[in-house]
């Protein structure tokens, strides 16, 4: 079946450490968009990619995308407390419905 | 503009018993999608309604069934229920379908957490 892997599942960083999250998939994507979701709270959308190879930045979050669309990633520089929260892909493979990863949780060490 | 809705927030139920949850889209949203959190596995795809027509399904047993109205409100059911059935319930919904050109990006809504007894 149509799966996303994404790894790690958790993920402990000092605060100002970088922190980065892998997803996975076996075959060619539409596109893929990343979510993030607080503690206590629901998964909030942060960006959609969209082309082969595409990288976007939000401040100090960088979102890529591989260049043969199987992959992606997601990339914090020097982590801050509001960064707490787990952070999913999720895949399109162009049959409407998005395939989410299984998520990674992200907690700062102060 | 309003948010997804979905109500109630928070249910207790007992074996063997039905619920069933709302979801309220944002206006002019035509796909609404939902799915069970649990700690254990993350987000799973229940089904997604687009135009009152359920367009897809994942692998959840037949006591699991929704319906989407004309004005697009969705409805989930769950009867039976069983206590692994305890989980968030997220609602989502979308402008509409359609790979690559953003109008399936998720807006979900706040979840109804179901626990059974």
């Amino acid at each position: 079946g149509q799966q996303v892997m994404q790894i790690p599942q958790y993920q402990h960083v000092q605060e100002g450490e970088d922190f980065t999250t892998y997803c996975n998939s076996s075959t060619t994507l539409s596109n893929i968009q990343w979510y993030k979701q607080r503690p206590g709270g629901h998964p909030v959308f942060l960006i959609q990619l969209v082309k082969s190879g595409e990288v976007k930045k939000q401040k100090r979050l960088t979102f890529q995308f591989g260049e043969a669309k199987k992959n992606s990633s997601l990339h914090i520089t020097a982590t801050q407390t509001t960064d707490v929260g787990t952070y999913f892909c999720a895949g399109d493979f162009g049959n409407e419905k998005l395939t989410f990863g299984t998520g990674t949780r992200l907690t700062i060490i102060p | 503009k309003a948010g997804v809705t979905q109500t109630p927030r928070y249910l207790i139920k007992t074996r063997g018993q039905q619920v069933t949850l709302s979801c309220s889209p944002i206006s002019g949203h035509r796909s609404v999608s939902w799915y069970q959190q649990t700690p254990g596995q993350g987000l799973q795809f229940l089904f997604e309604y687009f135009s009152e027509t359920q367009r897809n399904k994942g692998n959840f047993p037949g006591r699991f069934s929704g319906r989407q109205f004309s004005n697009s409100r969705s409805e989930m059911n769950v009867s039976t229920l069983e206590l692994g059935d305890s989980a968030l319930y997220l609602c989502a919904s979308s402008r509409e379908t359609g790979a690559g050109s953003g109008a399936n990006v998720l807006t979900f809504g706040a979840g109804s957490r179901l626990t059974v007894l």
